[in-house]
């Protein structure tokens, strides 16, 4: 069965930095379109970033860009988020989801990675 | 960017009652819609697409409708495993993908 597992989770401080990680599993990762998409406590639902099955396309929400890197192994059925210049407003939960192979919504999610920034 | 906007954002409803979830867009979005349940410590689930779709292994009381800027997620007889948070999203115009703001739906 399709398993997308987040992990790289924890704690920085405002400035730091950290790296997401999301194992995928139980289909042909190179096929598909990947994003990743979080929650701030208490808060909604927001787009982060997306990316294409070869890495050639790439999308950013604007309160990201810049700072956050989206990459992909599909040699290690991996997806990666790599976030610098963290603030305090990007804490959330961090959701790593597969993309519909017919259109852009989000047909498989993993459980969610927690990243604090805190000083 | 296309907003989207939930109602109500929490609905208290009994087992074995009907739940009606609504979700309204900024500007159309056809029926490019998409909507997910959120269940505590559990990976989001996508249960609706193209508006009125129902995804793989989804049980026929969630049912969706509408296009445009309105559309409803209908629950017909609420099972305990469903009392959790609905999201909507469309996926018509993007960047951004947009989500509503969600609906938590309680036992009353």
């Amino acid at each position: 069965q399709v398993q997308l597992v987040e992990s790289g989770e924890g704690l920085v401080k405002p400035g730091g930095s950290l790296r997401l990680s999301c194992a995928a599993s139980g289909f042909t990762f190179s096929d598909y379109y990947m994003t990743w998409i979080r929650q701030a406590p208490g808060k909604g639902l927001e787009w982060v970033s997306y990316l294409s099955r070869r890495g050639n396309t790439i999308y950013y929400a604007d309160s990201v860009k810049g700072r956050f890197t989206i990459s992909r192994d599909n040699t290690k059925n991996s997806l990666y988020l790599q976030m610098n210049s963290l603030r305090a407003d990007d804490t959330a939960v961090y959701y790593c989801a597969r993309m519909s192979s017919s259109w852009n919504y989000f047909d498989y999610w993993g459980q969610g990675a927690l990243v604090t920034v805190s000083s | 960017e296309i907003v989207m906007t939930q109602s109500p954002a929490s609905l208290s409803v009994s087992p074995g009652e009907r739940a009606t979830l609504s979700c309204r867009a900024s500007q159309s979005v056809s029926s490019n819609l998409a909507w997910y349940q959120w269940r505590p410590g559990q990976a989001p689930r996508l249960l609706i697409y193209g508006a009125s779709t129902r995804a793989t292994d989804v049980p026929p009381r969630f049912s969706g409708s509408g296009s445009g800027t309105e559309f409803t997620l209908t629950i017909s007889s609420l099972q305990s495993e469903d009392f959790a948070v609905y999201y909507c999203q469309q996926y018509n115009a993007w960047p951004p993908l947009t989500f509503g703001g969600g609906t938590r739906v309680e036992i009353k």
